[in-house]
């Protein structure tokens, strides 16, 4: 099935550190959602972005819809234990019924 | 209810053997949602419900694969004669209307291991 291109596919930082990860697509989308994973359970919404170039905060989570509305990034800064898990990018065209999903990003972090 | 429920868990089967998923939606979310997730990859779309009709079955790996759902409510996957192929956790997500712009309540999941 079809699914986005994110990077990195997993990535280890230390405590504290920044994060940045990115999604691409082939196709526009109008609305671009961002989830974070944690071991054995389902995946949280974290973030939703409605209009290119928008940009979002929540808490230490920053994400932006790219102007080209075919790419969308999100930053954690000062990243603590708790952000581990796996994050996805997913994308939605209007008229459609579903949402596309990246592979993923598996985040670790180092204490 | 307050979030998605799934169940089992967890299950563990012997290959060749039936086994059945359930998702019970949030109360009053009109479109369900199975998604697919194998060990470190992404998720991979299986079938869609409005109401209780799937528009969109094009996800289902094989015939083996089958869901429906009963009451606008609760849906249920069945994998018949599961192979090792069949191992990954099983994540329904619900929403309260079709293509919402807020995305989809995910559940637990369900970790299928065939052995």
């Amino acid at each position: 099935g079809q699914q986005l291109n994110q990077s990195p596919q997993s990535m280890f930082i230390q405590e504290g550190e920044d994060v940045s990860m990115n999604c691409t697509s082939s196709s526009i989308f109008n609305t671009w959602l961002w989830y974070k994973q944690d071991p054995g359970e389902g995946p949280v919404l974290l973030i939703a972005l409605y209009k290119a170039g928008e940009l979002t905060s929540n808490g230490r989570l920053t994400a932006q819809f790219g102007i080209t509305r075919k790419d969308s990034f999100l930053n954690i800064s000062a990243s603590i234990p708790s952000d581990v898990g796996i994050y996805f990018c997913a994308g939605h065209l209007r008229g459609t019924y579903k949402y596309i999903f990246g592979t993923g990003t598996r985040l670790k972090v180092l204490a | 209810g307050a979030g998605v429920s799934q169940s089992p868990s967890n299950k563990v089967t012997e290959k060749g053997k039936d086994v059945e998923l359930r998702c019970d939606p949030i109360s009053g979310h009109t479109a369900l949602y199975w998604y697919r997730q194998s060990l470190g990859q992404g998720l991979e779309f299986l079938i869609y419900f409005q109401g209780n009709s799937a528009p969109d079955k094009s996800g289902l790996p094989s015939d083996r694969f089958s869901a429906e759902r009963t009451g606008g409510s609760v849906s249920t996957l069945t994998i018949q004669r599961t192979q090792q192929e069949d191992s990954a956790v099983y994540l329904c997500a619900s929403s309260l209307i079709t293509g919402s712009d807020y995305g989809y309540t995910f559940g637990s999941g369900t970790r299928l291991t065939v052995v």
